[in-house]
């Protein structure tokens, strides 16, 4: 059974600095590109980062570029992201997600984890 | 971040049958598979449609997609009380070189 089950949401204040995990089994976790994608409260689902299966090759959305940062362990079927100038606007449940086959969109969810961003 | 166009909301009576649409652009929807995701109050997203109408081993076969040039659709048929949730497409952007996802859909039972 695939399963993707994210850490480390906390509270902090405006600047701070957060690292997200998403630890995944039941798949060759070094086979699949993968996604961090977060939802503000009442809001909708916004892609905010990629990464391939090497960890070579990442992509970012604008709103995050510079502060954030994707990376993966293979040995450790981990992934990761750095949150860093953490702003309010950032704030909302991080869900990590699994890249379906070839041009397919995300196939399987994490339950989430959530980061609020106040002072 | 540009974003798919989807209609906020979306209702009907038990028994009937309710359709989304999805509006995109040649760099998305025009070359991409599309999937659809079903996110039930307070839990995550879960997948629903792949490559724009292929349903996962699980999903009842009232749930279905489809793709015409730059937009998509998802089709509710036989609509129950347990299909209360929010809808999302999604598809890759090759302009953006990342995901765009749909504005969400809310669907209600009468």
């Amino acid at each position: 059974e695939v399963q993707l089950v994210e850490s480390g949401g906390g509270l902090l204040q405006p600047g701070g600095s957060l690292r997200l995990s998403c630890a995944v089994s039941g798949f060759t976790f070094s086979n699949y590109w993968m996604n961090w994608v977060r939802q503000a409260p009442g809001k909708g689902l916004v892609w905010v980062s990629i990464i391939n299966n090497e960890g070579s090759d990442t992509s970012y959305a604008d709103s995050v570029k510079g502060r954030f940062t994707i990376f993966r362990d293979n040995a450790k079927n981990t992934l990761f992201l750095q949150m860093n100038s953490l702003r309010p606007e950032d704030t909302g449940v991080y869900y990590c997600g699994r890249d379906g086959d070839g041009d397919d969109p995300i196939d399987y969810w994490g339950q989430g984890t959530l980061v609020t961003v106040s002072s | 971040q540009s974003v798919l166009t989807q209609p906020p909301s979306a209702s009907e009576t038990p028994g009937q049958r309710v359709t989304i649409s999805c509006s995109g652009s040649s760099s998305n929807i025009g070359r991409k598979p599309v999937n659809w995701y079903q996110q039930l109050p307070g839990a995550a997203p879960k997948l629903l449609i792949y490559r724009s109408s292929q349903r996962p081993s699980g999903v009842p076969d009232r749930f279905s997609g489809s793709k015409s040039g730059t937009s998509a659709s998802l089709a509710i048929s036989g609509l129950q009380s347990e299909d209360e949730a929010d809808y999302y497409c999604a598809a890759w952007d090759d302009s953006l070189n990342g995901y765009v996802f749909g504005t969400g859909t809310k669907v209600t039972v009468l």
